[in-house]
């Protein structure tokens, strides 16, 4: 039980594209849903925090135009990539969780590599 | 500010062998801790977590020690296998913060010789 799925797994695209990734709880739901971002041999980073039904709660220095969020029902939550350049290339992972104190449970990311 | 951070940031151990991955929190009103293991190119796997009220937790070949005292955090893995190559984090859920929002260790690198 509690799988996420992330997709897609891979992108790699032209600088000033905007790129979508989708977050899926398979057989729970999520009532949080968290997108973090991962450098190189670098742990993770917490970029915010969505709650279905409501707004984001981005970390200090994460810009929420550039980062678009939305957690549009208990199951799925999307991460935007607006307008992305290369310095925007990472590992993006998701996660969900039921809430209070409950483990996260993570999708296998997404790789993004602007050109 | 308050963070978590691990003493090794490598281990490497023989096949068979039991490993042990350290983890120190400085956050005092941290109640949860989990231990995720990350393979390469994937997300974090959860492994094992501990309640505040506990200090030790055992799972399938894993154990978990808290000490709040020294705020420290440990995992044990018995008879190491190569396939428990991998990244390893620590994450702490401090009481203070809301919902379930965690804060990660710096991450440890445990390698498997065979």
């Amino acid at each position: 039980g509690a799988v996420v799925s992330q997709h897609p797994s891979r992108v790699i695209c032209k600088s000033g594209t905007s790129v979508k990734i989708e977050c899926r709880s398979l057989d729970f739901q999520a009532t949080t849903m968290f997108w973090y971002r991962q450098f190189p041999k670098q742990s993770l980073m917490l970029m915010a925090t969505s709650n279905e039904g409501s707004k984001a709660t981005y970390e200090q220095g994460v810009e929420k135009d550039k980062f678009l969020i939305n957690h549009a029902s208990l199951t799925l939550s999307t991460l935007t990539v607006t307008s992305a350049h290369p310095e925007d290339s990472s590992f993006y992972i998701c996660s969900a969780s039921v809430g209070g104190n409950q483990p996260q449970h993570f999708g296998d990311g997404t790789r993004l590599s602007i050109l | 500010g308050e963070s978590v951070g691990l003493h090794l940031p490598t281990l490497s151990v023989q096949e068979g062998d039991n490993s042990i991955i350290n983890c120190a929190y400085s956050n005092s009103a941290s109640d949860y801790f989990i231990w995720y293991k990350q393979e390469s190119g994937k997300g974090p796997q959860f492994i094992i977590d501990i309640r505040s009220n506990m200090d030790k937790r055992q799972g399938q070949r894993v154990t978990v020690l808290l000490n709040k005292t020294v705020k420290h955090l440990s995992l044990q893995i018995a008879a190491t296998q190569p396939g428990d190559s991998a990244v390893y984090f620590c994450a702490e859920n401090g009481k203070e913060t809301s919902g379930s929002r965690l804060t990660f260790g710096e991450g440890t690198q445990l390698t498997v010789n065979p």
